[in-house]
């Protein structure tokens, strides 16, 4: 079955960039999206169509694509920034799918 | 603006059932592909169904097949899921989302324990 593989956990200093990668075979065909949860809060999409951010999601959120692989990019980071990510897509069948997230720790 | 306000969860028994609802406002309901995705205690995001706009067509996760159900009522703005033969994995918390292929608007969650 299809399934997106994401790093269980990545750091980043203060102000420096990190990027969140996400890998699956259905990336090569549909676009992914990006949610970020905090602890105890629903998912928060943060970008959309590979690469579109929703109103009100800050600029140095961004996304991109290449073969079989989807990144959720973070310029310059910030301590609220500190989360949990999860990408998401969908399958030839229709069937949705989310990686197993990635927890963001701002150092 | 948009809210989805989730509820009917609770404990219970494995082997037992429990339904769902996800009241929805703020937005043209009947326009709005739905989901359920759940997450269980300390876990990741699982998408569980999705349900089109119009019913037509509708998905599930191979873990809830032929268990679960969902529904929806546009003149009522709500979402459903009627979850039967539960097991101890189902316990999560659940929450609905509006969108398909992206999910932009989600409520706060309802949780179900299933559990002797």
């Amino acid at each position: 079955s299809s399934e997106l593989t994401q790093d269980p956990a990545v750091s980043v200093a203060l102000g420096q960039t990190v990027r969140i990668t996400c890998q699956g075979d259905s990336l090569r065909s549909y676009y992914a999206s990006w949610y970020q949860q905090k602890p105890g809060q629903a998912p928060v999409l943060v970008i959309y169509d590979k690469k579109n951010r929703p109103s009100g999601i800050p600029d140095r959120f961004s996304g991109s694509s290449s073969g079989n692989a989807a990144s959720l990019t973070i310029t310059g980071a910030q301590a609220e920034d500190e989360a949990d990510y999860y990408c998401h897509s969908r399958d030839s069948s229709g069937n949705l799918l989310f990686g197993g997230g990635t927890k963001l720790t701002v150092l | 603006e948009v809210q989805l306000v989730e509820s009917g969860g609770g404990l219970v028994k494995p082997g037992g059932s429990l339904r769902l609802s996800c009241a929805a406002s703020g937005f043209t309901f009947s326009s709005y592909s739905m989901n359920w995705v759940r997450q269980a205690p300390g876990k990741g995001l699982e998408w569980v169904s999705t349900i089109s706009s119009s019913s037509i067509y509708i998905y599930y996760a191979d873990s809830v097949k032929g268990r679960f159900t969902i529904s929806r009522d546009n003149a009522k703005n709500s979402l459903y899921l009627q979850m039967n033969s539960l097991r101890a994995e189902d316990t999560a918390v659940y929450y609905c989302a509006r969108g398909w292929e992206e999910m932009n608007y989600w409520g706060q969650g309802t949780l179900v324990t299933v559990s002797s």
